[in-house]
């Protein structure tokens, strides 16, 4: 069965702080793999993703992750946090194609000024 | 277009009561899922729908969750007797269903807030 393991429940920056939040995953095939972000109050977006190629891939609001195959990973990064940044933050995987998810517990970041 | 749409945004129920949870997909999506967001267990998948297949009712956690979706469209969640850890944030998601890449993202709905009192 997938798996999707993240390291970190809560993570507090500092504006302008760089963030990594790290992701696992555990799944035997080809996998899609995903962030979401859940803002105060609102519903899941899609924050980036990835599909095939290359394994540097670039989301919205300068987010950035990258898939590391042996290491079964899809960290997520930001050069400099803002405090909009304020969210939970999800990974997700699922089999390639039109298949359900499975999300990680989520990471909780705070931005402090 | 319009995104996902979820109703009620809230519900508050009474133990043993039925509820049923509606989801409207973004319009051509054949591809349709509920998952349930709580403190305890995270976002869980519960049912997946494409296009005229049976649905995948793997994640279902019991035969008190039911789910039908009429005309290939609007799908409505049905939970039976309602017990207290059924509380939850239960959300739809919708994709295009193609083969290709890009048909494979999931839209997320607002969620229906479900507090059983």
């Amino acid at each position: 069965a997938q798996s999707v393991s993240q390291h970190n429940h809560h993570v507090i920056l500092s504006e302008a702080a760089s963030l990594e939040l790290g992701c696992n995953y555990s799944y035997g095939g080809t996998v899609n793999l995903f962030w979401y972000v859940q803002y105060p109050g609102q519903h899941l977006q899609l924050l980036l993703k990835y599909f095939s190629g290359d394994p540097l891939v670039k989301g919205i609001k300068g987010f950035e992750a990258e898939f590391i195959k042996s290491k079964f990973s899809f960290n997520l990064r930001k050069p400099s946090v803002q405090w909009s940044d304020t969210a939970e933050y999800f990974c997700a995987v699922n089999a390639r194609g039109n298949t359900p998810l499975v999300f990680g517990k989520g990471t909780r970041l705070s931005v402090i000024a | 277009g319009a995104g996902v749409s979820q109703s009620p945004s809230n519900k508050v129920t009474e133990k043993g009561k039925d509820v049923e949870l509606r989801c409207d997909p973004i319009s051509g999506h054949t591809a349709l899922y509920w998952y349930r967001q709580s403190l305890g267990q995270g976002l869980e998948f519960l049912i997946y729908f494409q296009g005229n297949s049976a649905p995948d009712k793997s994640g279902l956690p019991s035969d008190r969750f039911s789910a039908e979706r009429t005309g290939g469209s609007v799908s409505t969640l049905t939970i039976q007797r309602t017990q207290q850890e059924d509380s939850a944030v239960y959300l739809c998601a919708s994709s295009s269903g193609g083969v290709g890449e890009g048909s494979w993202e999931q839209y997320f709905g607002p969620g229906t807030r479900l507090t059983v009192t």
